[in-house]
């Protein structure tokens, strides 16, 4: 089945340390993204990606990095900057930024916690 | 840019009674417009989407939406609510032209039994 795959599904880091957080899509799409989750907040971008090595930042990528070396995967790091990173993160993937091509389906989320 | 606003942070219905989620966009064109559901803990599902044609559009779960070019609306309907429809329901609105969806900030939705 076609679909997009996160892992893992609860992460644990102490604070000071970096964490990688991955995404892997088999639809063939071009762009993907990366949004964090809090409650009452709905989805807030962090950075997408509308094809292979290039990426954008979104609406709050200070204390992010991603990569995209391939057209599968989108791995998301959450840095030792990132002031508050407990959070629930959810990766998304499109065929493009092209009208309804950028329909986006989503992946089953991470929830990071930091202790 | 465009933008759009869910006015309703919570809302509480009985099981069995409709439903209607609001949602309203800010884009100068006609808009690409989708409802997701997202169950605690678990990703976004798409509910349904308005491209073009018709503008009252059927989804999954038994639920539709209407698109009012006049209002800047797309809500949400349910016509018998079940209680696994609890859940928090998000409207986005894209452009297209290489823009990326705009979501809103959520209704969460209690089913009571």
């Amino acid at each position: 089945d076609g679909g997009i795959t996160q892992s893992p599904k609860y992460l644990f880091r102490k604070e000071g340390q970096n964490v990688t957080l991955s995404c892997e899509q088999n639809l063939n799409h071009d762009a993907m993204y990366w949004y964090r989750q809090d409650p009452g907040q709905g989805l807030r971008l962090i950075y997408y990606s509308q094809i292979v090595n290039d990426f954008q930042k979104g609406d709050i990528a200070e204390g992010y990095s991603v990569s995209r070396e391939k057209k599968e995967s989108f791995p998301l790091t959450v840095t030792s900057a990132q002031k508050n990173p407990t959070a629930f993160y959810l990766c998304a993937s499109s065929i493009d930024l092209q009208g309804p091509h950028n329909e986006q389906f989503f992946g089953p989320g991470t929830r990071l916690t930091v202790l | 840019a465009q933008s759009v606003t869910q006015p309703d942070i919570h809302i509480t219905v009985s099981e069995g009674a409709s439903l209607e989620l609001r949602c309203n966009y800010s884009y100068g064109a006609t808009p690409y417009l989708f409802w997701y559901v997202q169950s605690p803990g678990q990703g976004l599902q798409l509910l349904l989407k308005y491209f073009s044609g018709d503008t009252l559009v059927q989804g999954i779960k038994g639920f539709e939406a209407e698109f009012k070019r006049s209002q800047s609306s797309f809500n949400l309907r349910k016509p018998s609510v079940h209680w696994s429809d609890a859940a928090e329901y998000f409207c986005a609105v894209g452009a297209g032209g290489g823009n990326k969806l705009t979501f809103g900030t959520g209704t969460q939705l209690k089913v009571e039994l």
